[in-house]
């Protein structure tokens, strides 16, 4: 099976309200980062996380290396959330290399 | 901001042709990676290297070819494109050490006809 399940697959919001993103690991995981895809396909960093919890701004997410799950949260979405997020996670690929989930598309509309 | 680029943006090509995708990174790295990205599946490991001289397979290497000649540059080759290898493809840097982030390129349209 996969080893990074993301959830949900598709995601709409109104301007202004908050949601959250999950990812599930089915191996140890050292890291995680979160990305957003542009409309142009450009990859966006968003988090970088080894443990605990970081926020910027309207965005925070958490990372529990126990219980092998990462979350991003979204407050007051605005129009420019839309895109697609990807998690990420690093889990002892060679290289640091990094194991994606599938992602999950957010839609923010007024 | 660290910097990775990627030329070119956009290419096609014939079936049974050879590709070169270049990938250039200032940042010093001495990780860098190739990853695919189809619909559904996210973005998919290559080819990596830790240094240069040093080319490793990824989860999917089979058509590909990588070249690490610098610390700067990493290249994957096509040697016989195939329709299948149609695809978005990203460069991406990063540190051999732990708590950093990887940092990705513009990415790479290729068209395979």
């Amino acid at each position: 099976g996969d080893q990074v399940e993301q959830s949900p697959s598709a995601l709409s919001l109104h301007e202004g309200t908050s949601s959250a993103l999950r990812c599930n690991f089915t191996t140890t995981t050292r890291s995680v980062q979160w990305f957003r895809q542009n409309s142009r396909g450009s990859l966006i960093n968003l988090f970088y996380l080894a443990s605990g919890t970081k926020e910027n701004g309207r965005l925070k997410s958490a990372f529990d290396s126990k219980e092998l799950y990462s979350t991003l949260h979204i407050r007051d979405a605005q129009l420019e959330d839309s895109g697609t997020y990807f998690c990420a996670a690093e889990a002892g690929q060679g290289g640091r290399a990094l194991i994606f989930g599938t992602g999950t598309t957010v839609s923010v509309s007024p | 901001e660290a910097a990775v680029t990627q030329s070119p943006r956009n290419k096609v090509a014939v079936t049974g042709g050879k590709v070169t995708l270049s990938c250039n990174q200032t940042n010093n790295h001495n990780n860098m990676y190739w990853y695919r990205q189809d619909t559904g599946h996210g973005l998919r490991l290559i080819h990596y290297s830790y240094g240069a001289g040093s080319t490793e397979k990824g989860d999917i290497p089979d058509g590909y070819k990588a070249s690490r000649p610098s610390q700067e540059n990493f290249s994957l080759i096509l040697e016989l494109a195939t329709p299948s290898q149609t695809s978005v493809y990203f460069c991406a840097s990063g540190p051999d050490r732990n708590q950093d982030t990887q940092y990705f390129g513009p990415g790479t349209r290729l068209l395979v006809l």
